[in-house]
């Protein structure tokens, strides 16, 4: 299995919505990764987790909200969106992120977010 | 701090014909180099990889790329293109000790019968 899952595919909020997309991969790997993709735009980092550590958080507002509750599992918690945060977020994941493992990088399909 | 240059934002060409995407990075340390290909409404889906080695580096699909450290460019080719291959392509580098990626621009690459 090289998959990584992302649910939902498709999400439409408002600007007082909660909501949670989630992420998961059964690839034994111990990094992922939140990417954000604005249309026509390349994936621009998040948020990265390495052994259910928050290792990297790219100045991200505090609207959105990443948890690890183990390395197969990543969630991206919203509150408070504004319409600008309406993007294509993938979740990635590698072997490892730190040193050898960390060179190929699975991608899930995303999930498109709409903020209205 | 790296960074990623894709020079041509768009590249229209014939099916059949051969086609070369251009990527051209800077770095002050050693990279890992990287393309990517998305097709519309997926993820990212890894077509090949530079780490070290030999300087020309073969990926699924029929593509290739070539590794220039005196020109700082990892040129994506395929000598013979499908309607199939039309899709955005990205060229992303890494620093060798973590793992992610800075993504170029991308070109979208359209293939016409």
């Amino acid at each position: 299995d090289t998959e990584v899952t992302q649910t939902p595919k498709h999400l439409v909020m408002g600007m007082t919505n909660k909501k949670s997309l989630k992420c998961e991969q059964h690839m034994g790997h111990r990094a992922m990764y939140w990417y954000k993709q604005k249309a026509k735009k390349p994936p621009e980092l998040m948020f990265v987790y390495s052994y259910e550590k928050l290792s990297i958080n790219e100045s991200v507002p505090s609207r959105f909200s990443p948890e690890c509750p183990n390395s197969p599992l990543l969630n991206l918690h919203l509150h408070a969106l504004q319409p600008e945060d309406s993007a294509l977020y993938l979740c990635a994941s590698s072997q490892e992120f730190w040193g050898q493992g960390n060179e190929k990088l699975f991608f899930g399909s995303g999930t498109q977010l709409s903020v209205l | 701090a790296q960074s990623v240059t894709q020079l041509d934002s768009q590249v229209p060409v014939f099916e059949e014909a051969p086609v070369e995407l251009r990527c051209n990075y800077s770095s002050s340390v050693s990279v890992y180099l990287f393309w990517y290909v998305q097709y519309p409404n997926q993820g990212l889906q890894l077509l090949l990889k530079y780490l070290s080695g030999s300087t020309l580096v073969k990926g699924i699909n029929g593509f290739e790329a070539e590794f220039n450290k005196s020109q700082t460019s990892f040129h994506l080719r395929k000598p013979s293109v499908h309607i199939s291959d039309t899709a955005e392509y990205f060229c992303a580098v890494s620093r060798g000790s973590q793992g992610n990626l800075i993504f170029g621009k991308g070109t979208k690459l359209s293939v016409k019968p």
